[in-house]
Formats: C-alpha cells, structure tokens, sequence
C-alpha cells in the first residue's frame, strides 16, 4: 500500500470549513483514498473514501487531484465534536489480501470556539 | 443496530500472565480485524480473518499472540507469557466483504497495561 503524509496538526474556528490535506504519491491505479478519524479514547470512525472522482456524504467531502497524489478531506463546517486525529489512509480493492488498514500518524485537529 | 463490542474495556495484569481479550463483530460482518494502538500512534494491524480462518497474521509480533475466531463470529486474542510492551489498546474492527471497498467498523478498544 502507498504511503501517505500528512501535517501533524491543524487548528480550525466553529463554524468554519476544516480542510485536511494528504500527499499520496506513490497511489496506484486500483488504490482508494479512505479517511477515518479517532475521537479521544474511541476507536477510528470511518468517513469516507474514493477512487477518482470527488465524493461527499453527511460527513464530509473528499477532493482528489486529476494525477491523484494527493487528496483533501473537507469538513464544511466544523464543530467542536470533531476534534480529533485524522487519519488518510491508501488501500487497495479486491480481495487478494488488500484488507488491513495502514495507519500512519494522522493529522490532529483542534476545533476553537 | 449494535456495533462492535469488546471486552473487558480495560485489563490490567503482572507481567507473565495469560490474557484473553474478546470480540462481538457487528452481526453478519465476516471479516475481523485486530490492530494494536500504542499512546500517540495510530493503529497497527495484527491479524485479519475471513470467517473462521485467519487470512494474514502477518502482523502479530511474536508467538506469544495467537487469536481464534471458532465460530466465525466472536473471536480472541491471546497473550501468553505478557511484557510491559504489550501495554497498549488493542482495537477489533469487522466488515461486511472481503477486501474490495468494505469500510471497517471498529470497536472501543480494550486497554491492556502489563504491571
């Protein structure tokens, strides 16, 4: 699976748009860009993945670049509740062992009032 | 419906001993997973089963860590012989498929701390 880099912390304002960015350029073809997020003491939270094209839900969005190096995970408008580690993670599709889950170090945000 | 549980939420036993931490995975998931999280990293995968079989250990440190998932839903790990190192929380995580887009869903956790 590709690395991923991600800035150790972020701060973001209530209310505002919190934009976390990943680097991976190393991604292959058949590789999907996921993102989780732990809260403090739970265990990671799924919010979203991709493989080309940009996706949204009720959690987030998810921006890849055309050359898919690199990703931006948007939070549009961000509570206090979603402090947490952020976590961009490469993995591959298809059930030839492309199952676990590499974590790196994340990102940490901070939501201020 | 239920998520993932995990039991016991914390576990504190002498270096030495036998420990047996548990896994409810969310009902029908038939993928498993367990990963281990030291203070300030993230999660570290330690083995994957599909089913009743174990279809890459390839992360568990040593031989003192085995699981077993018998029936194809809860499963354990096991700790034999345990170190002050493997103080740390140990996550389970289950999924719908095998591999393929199949998000993970994971439980609270159970901290161990070896004494």
């Amino acid at each position: 699976d590709a690395k991923t880099t991600q800035p150790t912390s972020m701060d973001c304002a209530e209310g505002r748009a919190a934009n976390l960015p990943c680097n991976h350029s190393t991604i292959s073809g058949n590789e999907y860009v996921y993102w989780y997020r732990q809260i403090h003491s739970q265990g990671p939270q799924y919010i979203i993945h991709g493989l080309k094209n940009n996706e949204t839900n009720e959690m987030a969005s998810l921006i890849i670049t055309e050359d898919r190096k690199s990703s931006t995970l948007i939070l549009p408008h961000a509570t206090l509740r979603d402090t947490a580690v952020y976590y961009c993670i490469v993995r591959g599709a298809g059930s030839g062992g492309y199952n676990k889950l590499i974590f790196g170090a994340g990102t940490r945000l901070a939501v201020h009032p | 419906g239920a998520g993932v549980s995990q039991t016991p939420s914390n576990k504190v036993t002498e270096k030495g001993k036998y420990v047996e931490l548990r896994c409810d995975p969310i009902s029908g998931h038939t993928a498993l997973y367990w990963y281990r999280q030291s203070l300030g990293q993230g999660p570290e995968f330690l083995i994957y089963f599909q089913g009743t079989g174990a279809a890459d250990d390839s992360g568990l440190p040593n031989d003192r860590f085995f699981a077993v998932r018998p029936e194809g839903s809860v499963s354990t790990l096991k700790i034999q012989r345990t170190e002050r190192g493997d103080s740390a929380m140990y996550l389970c995580a289950s999924s719908l498929t095998r591999g393929g887009e199949g998000e993970q869903y994971f439980g609270p956790g159970t901290r161990l701390t070896v004494t």
